[in-house]
């Protein structure tokens, strides 16, 4: 199993707080995602990262913001949440080795903004 | 936006026997990846199979197989046997460039004892 970790696990804030989602890997992989989870959405791409320093949106990153200074770490940050976003987190890691394409997850956060 | 469709929402079916998951997607592109991943309640996304376009022979990991149709832009599972394990959501996911994927809205799938 990749070894990813994402914390917290769940989590419940209230409107117009600031939340920061980890996701730690110990895999040295190159890529990291963020996808948001809704019912009738499927997994949806936030934002992602290519490198340390190099990050890119997804297709709803509005609201989200990103940061990685470390390889194996990748932060995802609310600035201020909204009932929106209440969702289910999931972080997400590649190497592109072949070409395969292949993404490995972590085990989800459930956020709930209230 | 280059998307990937999911038909079914839910389908059920009985133990051991055999039940085939649509998706269809669209690109532009000639080469890349098609995956499906399944997600039980306890919310782990697990890669079932995955199928690179340029090859023309389907990809087949044990009870589960699929039927990709290039030119159609389509890519079902067929799960074999099916066991009560086997419930789950699953989702059909593109390869876009980067790496990065894009989903199917999910189908839920229940198996009957």
């Amino acid at each position: 199993d990749a070894g990813i970790t994402q914390s917290p696990r769940h989590k419940v804030t209230e409107t117009g707080t600031p939340v920061t989602l980890r996701c730690h890997q110990t895999e040295n992989h190159r890529y990291m995602y963020w996808y948001r989870q809704d019912p009738g959405h499927g997994l949806r791409l936030i934002h992602y990262s290519y490198g340390v320093k190099d990050t890119d949106k997804g297709e709803v990153s509005d609201g989200y913001s990103v940061s990685r200074s470390k390889t194996e770490d990748f932060l995802l940050t609310l600035e201020s949440a909204t009932s929106s976003q209440t969702s289910v987190y999931f972080c997400a890691i590649s190497e592109i080795s072949g070409d395969t394409g292949e993404l490995f997850f972590g085990e989800g956060s459930r956020l709930t903004v209230l | 936006a280059q998307t990937v469709t999911q038909s079914q929402p839910e389908m059920s079916v009985q133990e051991a026997e055999t039940v085939t998951l649509s998706c269809t997607y669209d690109t532009s592109e000639s080469d890349y990846y098609l995956f499906w991943y399944k997600q039980p309640p306890s919310r782990q996304m697990i890669l079932v199979i995955r199928q690179e376009a340029y090859k023309q022979q389907n990809a087949t990991e044990n009870r589960f197989s699929v039927n990709f149709q290039k030119a159609a832009k389509s890519f079902s599972l067929k799960i074999s046997d099916s066991q009560l394990g086997d419930a789950a959501m699953y989702f059909c996911a593109r390869e876009t460039s980067g790496s990065r994927l894009t989903f199917g809205e999910g189908t839920q799938l229940t198996v009957n004892p």
